[in-house]
C-alpha cells in the first residue's frame, strides 16, 4: 500500500501567518493516464472532510485562493498564505492513484 | 445540489453484521463513483471500498473477506455490509463521491455488547 507521510503532525500559527504542510508518498503518484491523483482535505472538528485541492494544484470551487498546492511524483505541499481562524482543523492528503487509496495521518493546525 | 447521507444502526453487537446505506441526491450513481471511508475517533481516515459508476466494486484488501458494497440505482442508494464486527470496527463511517468533493455527515457506529 502507498504510505503518505505528512509533516509536521501539528502546526501552530498566528492569524495572518503563512504555513506549509508536506505530504510525501512511498511511491510515485503519477498515474499511467498522466494525472496525479493527490488531493488535500480539511476536517474541522465534528465535521466531515472538505475538499480543498485536487489533482495536486487545482483549487476546488468555493475554496479561498489563499490555499495552494504544488508538487509532483512523491513530494507534495499545501500552502496557506495568511491563516484565518476558519482554517483551523486537521489537514489530510489523500491519494487515489493506487488502490487501496490512502490518507496521510493528518496535520493539526492550531492557533499559537 | 449534491448531497450524500449515511444511515444505519448506531450500535452493533460483536460478531454481527453492519449494514449501512448511503442515499445520494443531485447526481446519478451511473455517472459517479461512491466511496466508503472509516474514521476511528481522533484518528485518520481509512478507505474501505468503492462502487464504480458502471456497477463494479473495489475493496481494500484489509476488509475484502468481510465487506460487500452494492447499490440500487433506482433509489440512488449505495449499501455497505460488513460482517464479523469487532470492537475495533467502532468509528464513524462516511460515504463520499469521487473525487472526494462531496461527503456525507457520517454515521457513528459502536460495536459493543
Amino acid at each position: 500500500d502507498v504510505v503518505l507521510t505528512q509533516t509536521p503532525p501539528t502546526l501552530s500559527a498566528t492569524i495572518g501567518q503563512s504555513v506549509s504542510i508536506s505530504c510525501r508518498s512511498s511511491q510515485s503518484l503519477l498515474h499511467s493516464n498522466g494525472n496525479t491523483y493527490l488531493n488535500w482535505l480539511l476536517q474541522r472538528p465534528g465535521q466531515p472532510p472538505q475538499l480543498l485541492i485536487y489533482l495536486v494544484s487545482r483549487l476546488e470551487s468555493g475554496v479561498p485562493n489563499r490555499f495552494s498546492g504544488s508538487g509532483s511524483g512523491t513530494d507534495f505541499t499545501l500552502k496557506i498564505s495568511g491563516v484565518e481562524a476558519e482554517d483551523l482543523g486537521v489537514y489530510y492528503c489523500v491519494q487515489s492513484t493506487h488502490a487501496p487509496y490512502t490518507f496521510g495521518a493528518g496535520t493539526k493546525l492550531e492557533l499559537k | 445540489q449534491v448531497q450524500l447521507k449515511e444511515s444505519g444502526p448506531g450500535l452493533v453487537q460483536p460478531s454481527q453484521t453492519l449494514s449501512l446505506t448511503c442515499t445520494v441526491s443531485g447526481f446519478s450513481l451511473t455517472s459517479y463513483s461512491v466511496h466508503w471511508v472509516r474514521q476511528h475517533s481522533g484518528k485518520s481516515l481509512e478507505w474501505m471500498g468503492r462502487m464504480w459508476s458502471d456497477g463494479d466494486t473495489s475493496y481494500n484488501s484489509a476488509f475484502t473477506s468481510r465487506l460487500s458494497i452494492s447499490r440500487d440505482t433506482s433509489k440512488s442508494q449505495v449499501f455497505l455490509k460488513m460482517n464479523s464486527l469487532q470492537t475495533e470496527d467502532t468509528g464513524t463511517y462516511y460515504c463520499a463521491r469521487n473525487f472526494w468533493g462531496y461527503w456525507g455527515q457520517g454515521v457513528m457506529v459502536t460495536v459493543s455488547s
